[in-house]
C-alpha cells in the first residue's frame, strides 16, 4: 500500500526558508511526479509544482525564485524548499503522487502539513 | 487569482443531479481533472481526461467539455457528495497546471 507523509517544522519565521519532506513509502519514485500542493487556511488549492523522476521539475510562477523541489531516491523522499517566506505561505502542504497530461491526475496524497509562517 | 473560474457554492436536492462548471481559455485546448475535498481531508481524484473515473469512485460522478468550460456532475447526489470540488487543468501559458477556484456543493 503507498503511503506518503509529510514532515518538517510546522512553524517558520517571516524571511526565513520553510523546508518539507515526503517520505514514500510503498512505492518507489521511479515513473511518477512527486508534486506538492497547499492550501492557505479556509481558502482553496494551489498547485505549488513537481519534480518528475528522471529530474525535470516545472514550478508555479508565482513561486518561482524562491522555491526547489528535489528528491533523494536513496531515501524514497522528495523535498520542497520555499526561501523568504511570508505570512502568506501559511497554509496545508500536501505531497502527492500522479502524472501529468493536459491535467495532473493523482492517486495518493498526504494527510498534509500545516505550516504556520509568524511575523 | 486563479485562471480556471468555479462557482463559489451550488446546492443539491438529495437524490438530485448538480453541474459544477469550471471556465478558462486553456480549457478550449485542454481537458480538466476533478478532485472532491471533504473537510478536513486529502483532495482525492474523481474525474479525470474526457470523461474517465479512477477505480473506486461510483458512476454517478462523469464529466464534460464544451468550449472554455469543463464540467462535473453527480447525478443522483449523496449526503457524503457534500464537499468541495475544485478542476485543474494547464494554465494560459500551456507549461504549468492550476487549480480551479472550487465549489463547495452541499446536498439538502
Amino acid at each position: 500500500q503507498v503511503q506518503l507523509q509529510e514532515s518538517g517544522p510546522g512553524l517558520v519565521k517571516s524571511s526565513e526558508t520553510l523546508s518539507l519532506t515526503c517520505t514514500i513509502s510503498g512505492a518507489s519514485i521511479n515513473g511518477y511526479y512527486w508534486t506538492w500542493i497547499r492550501q492557505p487556511p479556509g481558502k482553496g488549492l494551489e498547485w505549488i509544482g513537481y519534480f518528475y523522476y528522471a529530474g525535470t521539475t516545472n514550478y508555479n510562477p508565482s513561486l518561482k525564485g524562491r522555491l526547489a523541489i528535489s528528491a533523494d531516491t536513496s531515501k524514497n523522499q522528495f523535498s520542497l524548499i520555499l526561501t523568504s517566506v511570508t505570512p502568506a505561505d501559511t497554509a496545508v502542504y500536501y505531497c502527492a503522487r500522479g502524472r501529468y497530461f493536459e491535467w495532473f491526475q493523482s492517486d495518493y496524497w498526504g494527510q498534509g502539513m500545516l505550516v504556520t509562517v509568524s511575523s | 487569482s486563479s485562471e480556471l473560474t468555479q462557482d463559489p457554492a451550488v446546492s443539491v436536492a438529495l437524490g438530485q443531479t448538480v453541474r459544477i462548471t469550471c471556465q478558462g481559455d486553456s480549457l478550449r485546448s485542454n481537458y480538466a481533472s476533478w478532485f472532491q475535498q471533504k473537510t478536513g481531508q486529502a483532495p482525492v481524484l474523481v474525474i479525470y481526461g474526457k470523461d474517465k473515473r479512477p477505480s473506486g469512485i461510483p458512476d454517478r460522478f462523469s464529466g464534460s467539455s464544451s468550449g472554455n468550460t469543463a464540467s462535473l456532475t453527480i447525478t443522483g447526489a449523496q449526503a457524503e457528495d457534500e464537499a468541495d470540488y475544485y478542476c485543474n487543468s494547464r494554465d494560459s501559458s500551456g507549461n504549468h497546471f492550476v487549480f480551479g477556484t472550487g465549489t463547495q456543493v452541499t446536498v439538502l
